[in-house]
């Protein structure tokens, strides 16, 4: 089976532009989350959806941060504009249900600002 | 309140070696208590998860030992092998999705 696929892998870009990070969840799956991981401050949840809504977003960081879930099968974080602080491994996650807790994580996209 | 207490930050052991994570909350209503195990390039993975309710749970060579009273968990891995050598994390949650991890533990085991 597939598992969540992330793209773009690696991400360059220069501060100001418009990144674009793209998630297909496993097949089924009800819930979709977004984290950042950094050096400093490890994993954080930055929002999470069910059943396509989004649900919590407390974590997203300001309003240059938004994410879509248009589908069950596909989901977007977008900065914009970005800054080199948002530099980090990206990560979607997504899990077939509450009750069984387990969050599968896709490959992640390494965002560099500069 | 809502933190994840996880030491040691790196840890190198000799293959077959017991390497120990622990991992301490403050929040009582946490009741869910995962390990995830992650590679380099790679995303976190589930590794093994226990709920409150029991003291140790064993799945192949990997325990979580949790102590309610003291609010603390740890992981142990029996006959670490060089292929274990990964990032460890904690995390816990109260019944939602909205997991707080540990900051990690870099786990290098040596042949």
């Amino acid at each position: 089976d597939a598992g969540v696929i992330q793209s773009p892998r690696h991400e360059v870009t220069e501060m100001g532009q418009e990144v674009t990070l793209r998630c297909k969840p496993i097949s089924g799956h009800d819930y979709l989350f977004w984290y950042r991981q950094t050096m400093m401050r490890g994993l954080e949840l930055l929002i999470y959806f069910n059943n396509n809504v989004p649900i919590d977003d407390s974590g997203m960081p300001e309003d240059r941060f938004s994410a879509k879930m248009p589908n069950a099968s596909f989901s977007t974080l977008k900065i914009q504009p970005s800054e080199p602080r948002d530099s980090a491994v990206y990560f979607c996650a997504s899990s077939p249900s509450r009750s069984t807790g387990e969050l599968f994580f896709g490959e992640g996209s390494r965002l560099t600002v500069l | 309140q809502q933190q994840v207490k996880q030491s040691p930050q790196s840890l190198i052991v000799q293959k077959g070696g017991i390497p120990i994570i622990n991992c301490a909350y403050e929040n009582t209503a946490f009741d869910y208590f995962p390990w995830y195990q992650q590679f380099p390039g790679k995303g976190p993975a589930l590794l093994i998860a226990i709920r409150p309710d029991v003291s140790e749970k064993k799945e192949g060579r990997f325990t979580i030992s949790f102590n309610k009273s003291a609010k603390q968990f740890s992981l142990h891995i029996m006959d670490s092998q060089p292929g274990d050598s990964a990032t460890y994390f904690c995390a816990a949650t109260s019944g939602t999705y909205k997991y707080i991890f540990g900051t990690g533990t870099r786990l290098k085991v040596l042949a």
